[in-house]
């Protein structure tokens, strides 16, 4: 019963490189959402998506962008890193809005 | 502007006893609340869910407990258990347009229960 899985769990990335975070739920959740915790900070949410070929931004989405293809798989991508952007990312899905959300043990990532 | 405040980064509570873990919100519009358990190194966990037209919901050793009025709930664990040391969110949801709901997050509560 895998539920979220996220690839890799830590990276470290120089700045100005690029990368993409994978997210990957195999319970046929429509909702899909990125992310992101900072030290000592609640969850702000990046980017989710209502379903396969459907996104929206959330709180904080500069400097990142999502595609869904598929229902399982909802990818980050961080074009160009910067020391902003270091921090965990959670990936998390839901059957409804209105239900909880599923988290996958996220992704530790530094820039340096 | 926080608008789900958990006021205390921290508590420690003697294993047996009752932990009491709280959350104010300053939106009106929330009408369905959430508890999350995070351990390290993990996503968070669902925990306990209160929808607005209640004051109590329990599950087990869990009840959490939302006052409308004073914009203020709780997360009550009796007896607390060693195993429940984790930080703990408090998340609160508000309809958007169509089927859309949005969810704020708290900045969380790390719970220490001493053996």
């Amino acid at each position: 019963n895998a539920g979220v899985t996220q690839t890799p769990k830590f990276r470290i990335l120089k700045i100005g490189q690029s990368m993409t975070l994978q997210c990957t739920q195999d319970m046929n959740h429509n909702y899909m959402y990125w992310y992101r915790q900072d030290p000592g900070m609640g969850l702000k949410l990046i980017y989710y998506s209502v379903g396969a070929g459907i996104t929206d931004k959330g709180e904080v989405p500069n400097g990142y962008n999502v595609s869904r293809s598929t229902t399982e798989d909802f990818p980050l991508r961080l074009e160009l890193a910067a020391p902003s952007q270091t921090s965990v990312y959670f990936c998390a899905s839901s059957s409804t809005t209105g239900t909880p959300q599923h988290f996958g043990d996220g992704t530790r990532l530094s820039i340096l | 502007d926080q608008q789900v405040k958990q006021n205390s980064p921290s508590l420690s509570v003697q294993e047996g006893r009752i932990s009491i873990l709280n959350c104010d919100y300053t939106n009106s519009m929330f009408d369905y609340f959430l508890w999350y358990k995070k351990y390290p190194a993990e996503g968070p966990t669902f925990l306990i869910s209160i929808s607005s037209i209640k004051d109590k919901n329990e599950d087990g050793r869990f009840t959490v407990f939302l006052n409308k009025s004073a914009k203020h709930l709780s997360l009550h664990i009796v007896p607390s258990q060693p195993g429940d040391s984790a930080v703990y969110f408090c998340a609160a949801s508000v309809s958007l347009s169509g089927n859309n709901r949005k969810l704020i997050w708290g900045l969380g509560t790390s719970l220490a229960v001493n053996p």
